[in-house]
């Protein structure tokens, strides 16, 4: 299958701060990307879906203002949780769908556990 | 959007083979079915997709009734290493959205 990578893994910040996290199809062009949030013991939660070169369409309830997200290319999107607070510690999953050479299913990265003390 | 229903646990042993349904009834024309896996802080992982009859891969099996109303994903002879939440999804062709439902956890036991 194809693979799409996520960076950081893990992330430990400061109330207040900002952080990024990348996420990368590596051998396919990703038309579209997924971004989720999941809480422990719970499932995936869809916070917003893009489309390269568009604005991501945010669910209900996410904040586009916080949870800010960049589709800049067809191999990146970027998620930055601005002004993180320690209610949103969480696993964040980045998912990515494209044309490549097996099909056009959506592959997920490995995940970025973010921590906000 | 089509809603999926799964059991929320299941329970097996090793070697045995591990049947996970799952029902979608408002599911549409363009609509496949799809299945990931997902272990403890880790990002699903593909299993299997189709759209109708049966879809085999290297992996596991998948049932899809002429009414496509259900579907169901077969594991064959599973191991400890199955234990693993799997999610049930039914995706436009054109991927617009997707979103996962609560899963079932399976627990493979010796």
């Amino acid at each position: 299958g194809a693979v799409v990578s996520q960076h950081p893994s893990w992330v430990i910040c400061k109330s207040g701060t900002s952080v990024k996290i990348e996420c990368r199809s590596l051998d396919f062009q990703a038309t579209t990307m997924f971004w989720y949030r999941q809480f422990p013991k719970q499932s995936l939660m869809l916070m917003a879906t893009s489309n390269e070169g568009s604005k991501a369409t945010y669910e209900q309830g996410v904040e586009k203002d916080k949870f800010l997200i960049n589709h800049a290319s067809l191999t990146l999107s970027t998620l930055t949780v601005t002004s993180a607070h320690p209610e949103d510690s969480s696993f964040y999953i980045c998912s990515a769908r494209g044309e490549w050479g097996g099909g056009t299913e959506a592959f997920f990265g490995q995940g970025t556990r973010l921590t906000v003390v | 959007l089509a809603k999926t229903t799964q059991p929320i646990s299941m329970d097996s042993y090793e070697g045995q083979e591990v049947n996970i349904t799952c029902s979608h009834n408002n599911i549409a024309t363009n609509d496949y079915i799809t299945w990931y896996q997902q272990f403890p802080s880790q990002g699903p992982r593909f299993i299997i997709q189709g759209y109708k009859t049966k879809v085999t891969n290297e992996v596991a099996s998948l049932f899809i009734p002429a009414d496509r109303k259900s579907s169901t994903l077969s594991l064959p002879r599973v191991s400890l290493s199955d234990t693993a939440v799997y999610y049930c999804l039914v995706v436009n062709s054109g991927y617009s959205t997707l979103t996962f439902g609560k899963g079932t956890m399976l627990l493979v036991s010796p």
